[in-house]
């Protein structure tokens, strides 16, 4: 089944102490990217990654870092969480050709529910 | 990236048509129009995608006028199910969906 795994679904954390939300595709897909979605804002991209290697900034990148030295995984890592940081996070991959009778759709994983205290 | 203009909610009855309407006037050549379904505290869940005309798949039609400056996503006889956030995006998938842009979207409401 294609799907985008993250983990933890759920996580509460104090402030300052490091932590790393995990993502892993089992569809060979060339690009991944993590979002936030907070009330009223609506999902606002952090960073994706064309490739094994390639990663940039999306809108809201301060506070944040990834690495993508595996295909499949793509971790999003908060070295000093901050209160403004809670919030729901995304996971998502996609593949950047279009195939004939193949849509080009991103998928999304389940969601990190993360409170920072 | 295209910038879209959807309306911010919409109310609708079990069994009766949704068409929700997204304007997109910068859109580029290459550009396709993808129509995503979020529930609450769920990722959004691709729907339907297309590049002109009409394109209809088990869940949903998806309506664009020649000019193609905005598309309309149709749900026929939606369920309370359907309830969701409805978000319209353009870009050109070889080069601009790994940076997709969700907008606020659509919140969709059924009622009984």
């Amino acid at each position: 089944e294609a799907q985008v795994t993250q983990n933890p679904r759920y996580l509460i954390t104090v402030t300052g102490k490091k932590l790393t939300v995990t993502c892993s595709q089992n569809m060979n897909h060339e690009y991944m990217s993590w979002y936030r979605q907070d009330p009223g804002l609506g999902l606002r991209q952090i960073y994706y990654s064309m490739n094994v290697e390639v990663t940039d900034k999306g809108d809201v990148p301060e506070g944040y870092k990834v690495s993508r030295k595996e295909k499949r995984n793509f971790p999003l890592i908060l070295e000093s969480p901050s209160p403004n940081q809670t919030s729901l996070y995304f996971c998502a991959s996609s593949s950047p050709v279009i195939q004939e009778e193949k849509n080009t759709e991103a998928f999304f994983g389940q969601g990190t529910r993360l409170t920072v205290v | 990236l295209a910038k879209t203009t959807q309306p911010i909610s919409m109310d609708s009855y079990e069994g009766q048509e949704v068409n929700i309407t997204c304007s997109h006037n910068n859109i580029a050549t290459n550009d396709y129009i993808t129509w995503y379904q979020q529930f609450p505290s769920q990722g959004p869940r691709f729907i339907i995608q297309g590049y002109k005309t009409k394109v209809t798949n088990e869940v949903a039609s998806l309506f664009i006028p020649a000019d193609r400056k905005s598309s309309t996503l149709s749900l026929p006889r939606v369920s309370l199910s359907d309830t969701a956030v409805y978000y319209c995006l353009v870009g050109d998938p070889p080069t601009g969906f790994q940076k997709l842009v969700f907008g606020t979207g659509t919140r969709l409401l059924v009622s009984p």
